[in-house]
């Protein structure tokens, strides 16, 4: 079956550095992924839609300059955290399209110290 | 491997009638479940949960029924109505707080 992969899987840094997470479609092609953060009580938000070779879409009050995100290629997306800040550990999931379908990956839970 | 299975990619009933979305698991650390509707090009929004302490857990239409042993829960609608028609994913975590993870959804749709 489809599987999406993030990587890293966890990672600690400090505050002021910033942090790349990937996220790869290992068996199809996803010209649409997707971004979202955990928030406490499990409530996800969307902050960004990636499409392969144009910009990302942000959803309101995600600010694109601290989450950069960067489709290169239809099974990678990445989201870069700039210059982190503790509020902004968390749990960062992304998902990818394939047809109707949509596959989350394991997800990343980042802690900026 | 999967840690959490939906095998039914997707669902049809008749409007009135009750809709029954399945979820497997296999970690048996798992104490926390959700369920999230999507729908297309939208973020998922969280539905219902339950804790293992408990085996049911009622929000109007929504039950979330828990099978421990079967490492098994059910999201149940009744009556099920066309603007429930949507992705449904099942997710689990270890505790309230742990990392989500999710099943592959089940498309369900409702028709008049």
């Amino acid at each position: 079956g489809a599987v999406v992969s993030q990587h890293p899987s966890w990672v600690i840094c400090k505050s002021g550095t910033s942090v790349k997470i990937e996220c790869r479609s290992l068996d199809f092609q996803a010209t649409t992924m997707f971004w979202y953060r955990q928030f406490p009580k499990q409530s996800l938000m969307l902050m960004a839609t990636s499409n392969e070779g144009s910009k990302a879409t942000y959803e309101q009050g995600v600010e694109k300059d601290k989450f950069l995100i960067n489709h290169a290629s239809l099974t990678l997306s990445t989201l870069t955290v700039t210059s982190a800040h503790p509020e902004d550990s968390s749990f960062y999931i992304c998902s990818a399209d394939r047809g109707i379908e949509q596959y989350f990956g394991p997800g990343t839970r980042l802690t900026v110290t | 491997d999967q840690q959490v299975k939906q095998n039914s990619p997707s669902l049809s009933v008749q409007e009135g009638r009750i809709s029954i979305l399945n979820c497997d698991y296999t970690n048996s650390m798992f104490d926390y479940f959700l369920w999230y509707k999507k729908y297309p090009a939208e973020g998922p929004t969280f539905l219902i949960s339950i804790s293992s302490i408990k085996d049911k857990n009622e929000d109007g239409r929504f039950t979330v029924f828990l099978n421990k042993s079967a490492k098994h829960l059910s999201l149940h609608i009744v009556p099920s109505q066309p603007g429930d028609s949507a992705v449904y994913f099942c997710a689990a975590s270890r505790g309230s707080q742990g990392n989500l993870i999710f099943g592959k959804g089940t498309k369900l749709s409702v028709k008049p």
